[in-house]
């Protein structure tokens, strides 16, 4: 089995980029897609970007994703942070039999 | 309107029993492999268990395996979740989840808490 390790929180202000690692522990992040998840505080989870790169219809365009094979990491990228986007975030992979989360990484948008 | 109801969930001392349920709705709970997700209190996502659609093919997380076993019932659009041997670290919120078009999570339920202890 693999790890997916994230940071445990980061903070920015609002109009301003951040972005969340997600980091693969073995086997290569480009193997299975990575999902990412956000999931507000008392809320289930939503998706915000599946297959490394899709964005769901309904989220905006300032939610990206990507992976980069040298670090074995994907990242999620929000711009033009609102307070609305202080959150939990989840990144989400799978090998052969099982499905693993990251930690999650909180962001506070201050 | 996809909906995703779990209900089950209550306190149980451990090494207990409990069944959980998700009921499905608004789309065609047949064709859609199914999950299990928990969510201890304040801490993170852990995924649980996987279904494939027609209840063939399953698979667990190690720290369920053997103790938790996930089924469904097509025709009465339902997924399930018994859980046997429970201990206190089991403790947790768990949703259920449809696996959409894309392989993400793409509806979760509104989760039903489980609270081991005695």
């Amino acid at each position: 089995n693999f790890m997916l390790t994230q940071p445990h929180s980061v903070s920015e202000s609002p109009g301003k980029t951040v972005t969340i690692s997600c980091t693969r522990s073995s086997g290569s992040i480009a193997s299975n897609y990575v999902q990412w998840y956000q999931q507000r505080p008392g809320s289930s989870p939503t998706t915000v970007i599946y297959e490394d790169n899709q964005r769901p219809s309904g989220v905006p365009d300032r939610f990206s994703g990507s992976i980069d094979s040298s670090s074995n990491s994907a990242s999620l990228t929000i711009s033009g942070l609102k307070t609305e986007d202080e959150a939990d975030y989840y990144c989400q992979s799978y090998d052969s039999s099982n499905q693993v989360f990251g930690g999650g990484t909180k962001l506070t948008v201050l | 309107e996809v909906q995703l109801v779990e209900s089950g969930g209550g306190l149980v001392q451990p090494g207990g029993s409990l069944r959980l349920s998700c009921a499905a709705s608004g789309f065609t709970f047949s064709s859609y492999w199914m999950h299990w997700v928990r969510q201890a209190p304040g801490k993170g996502l852990v995924w649980v268990s996987r279904i494939n659609s027609d209840g063939s093919s399953t698979s667990y997380a190690d720290s369920v395996k053997g103790r938790f076993t996930i089924s469904r019932d097509n025709a009465k659009n339902t997924l399930y979740l018994q859980m046997n041997s429970l201990r206190a670290e089991d403790t947790a919120v768990y949703y259920c989840a449809r696996v959409g078009p894309g392989g993400d999570l793409d509806y979760w339920g509104q989760g039903t808490l489980v609270t081991v202890s005695s």
